[in-house]
């Protein structure tokens, strides 16, 4: 079966611009979880989304926010762009209950100029 | 809050040979998961192995295992006759189990770059 896919896989934007990245989960799985990849923070976590439902939240500015669709498709935007918000943006699904494998995306590479 | 630490940044191992990595955590939970990713330069991250903390049995896949140590917060991942294709970036992370159900998120270290040399 197919699994997650990121769109786009890069993109370049400037500084101020707003950004949205998209998600597809693996077919079933009903939570998508959004992660921040840099060298020097590591992988850090966004937020969750289960059934359109924002269920957790990670330390991020309002800036970063996120929804997810009936289909458990699931977008992330970033407004007014920071130099540090470059990065490597990571999507992962999972079935949701008690299920506790998530599978991850390649990745959105995001480069804010 | 739950921290996760690699204290090995990069690590090197000659193909066929066996090599360890380490991770030690820090939690006031007694039930958790703890979990070795994978990173290849492709960026993918890679479910390698998963442990249970409420199972004392130490977890194997294949060639990977690891040695799960509850009382010291310890997790190590153990890859045995090393292959080139296992050269990737090695994050070890912890979860919370949720009782009710539900994912949680997962609390990453900062990696272990390691690389299998011919």
């Amino acid at each position: 079966k197919a699994g997650v896919t990121q769109t786009p896989r890069y993109l370049i934007k400037t500084r101020g611009q707003q950004v949205t990245l998209s998600c597809s989960p693996i077919s079933g799985h009903r939570s998508v979880s959004w992660y921040q990849q840099t060298p020097g923070q590591g992988l850090q976590f966004l937020f969750e989304y289960f059934s359109e439902t924002q269920r957790n939240k990670g330390n991020f500015p309002g800036r970063f926010s996120g929804r997810q669709f009936s289909n458990s498709r699931s977008e992330m935007n970033v407004s007014t762009l920071e130099l540090g918000d470059s990065a490597l943006y990571l999507c992962a699904s999972s079935f949701g209950g008690r299920s506790t494998e998530a599978f991850f995306g390649q990745g959105t590479r995001l480069t804010v100029v | 809050a739950q921290t996760v630490t690699q204290s090995q940044p990069e690590m090197s191992v000659q193909e066929a040979e066996t090599v360890t990595l380490s991770c030690t955590y820090d939690t006031s939970e007694n039930n958790y998961y703890l979990f070795w990713y994978k990173q290849p330069p492709s960026r993918q991250m890679i479910l390698v192995i998963r442990q249970e903390a409420y199972k004392q049995q130490n977890a194997t896949e294949n060639r990977f295992s690891v040695n799960f140590q509850k009382a010291a917060k310890s997790f190590s991942l153990k890859i045995s006759d090393s292959q080139l294709g296992d050269t990737a970036m090695y994050f070890c992370a912890f979860m919370k189990h949720l009782f009710q159900g539900g994912s949680e998120k997962l609390v990453f270290g900062k990696g272990t770059k390691l690389t299998v040399n011919p």
